[in-house]
């Protein structure tokens, strides 16, 4: 069936750091790729998306690009701050009625 | 706009007790959904809806029963708690869909003893 698999957390980063997070999938055809964060003690938010391959998902400095070829979707920030320390979920539209199938989850820490 | 409530924020259940997770939404948000999370196991889909009536199961219900008798509200309802069920149940509520992206409440965290 359908999974996401996401590099293991945590991650700990220095501010103004580089950040990527990686994420594959498996999935039959071309599902809808997202990326949530969940700060502390908060539900999730919608982080960004992209419907279709080589499209660019982006906010707040963060990018994700549909990549086909290697079935993935990894999540960069080129200078990360004390505000985005977070956990961040990358997910799929798939299964049988198209909900979101997560990954498990990366923990973000940012230092200052 | 308060976006997805839901009641209460902690609870401690003994095993055998039910009670009922309850989740409402102001968006007028056709789809709300049920996901519980685990450490180390991301979110799981428990129930969802696609509208008012209409209800379907998700990747792990077993103990778990939903109804949605009008567009705002979506209660869970544990039967029979047992520890297993011990997690952090999210609400979700979403337009149209996952294309839209999903409204998450901010969580119940529930104990079962």
């Amino acid at each position: 069936g359908d999974s996401v698999t996401q590099m293991e957390g945590p991650v700990t980063l220095s501010e103004e750091a580089f950040l990527t997070i990686n994420c594959t999938y498996t999935a039959t055809g071309y599902p809808s790729l997202f990326w949530y964060v969940q700060y502390p003690g908060e539900g999730l938010q919608l982080l960004l998306k992209a419907t279709k391959a080589d499209d660019k998902g982006s906010n707040k400095g963060f990018e994700a690009t549909y990549r086909k070829e290697t079935t993935s979707f990894h999540l960069e920030k080129g200078s990360v701050q004390v505000s985005d320390s977070a956990v961040y979920f990358c997910a799929l539209e798939g299964g049988s009625q198209g909900n979101l199938i997560f990954g498990k989850g990366t923990k973000l820490s940012v230092k200052p | 706009n308060a976006g997805v409530t839901q009641t209460p924020k902690f609870q401690v259940l003994k095993t055998g007790q039910s009670m009922t997770l309850q989740c409402a939404q102001d968006m007028n948000h056709e789809y709300m959904s049920w996901y519980r999370q685990d450490p180390g196991m991301g979110l799981r889909l428990i129930h969802y809806s696609v509208g008012a009536g209409i209800t379907d199961q998700g990747e792990v219900p077993n103990g778990y029963n939903v109804s949605r008798s009008t567009t705002e509200d979506f209660p869970l309802r544990l039967l029979s708690a047992a520890p297993s069920q011990t997690s952090v149940y999210f609400c979700a509520s979403s337009y149209g869909g996952t294309i839209y992206g999903y409204t998450f409440g901010s969580g119940t965290r529930l104990t079962v003893v």
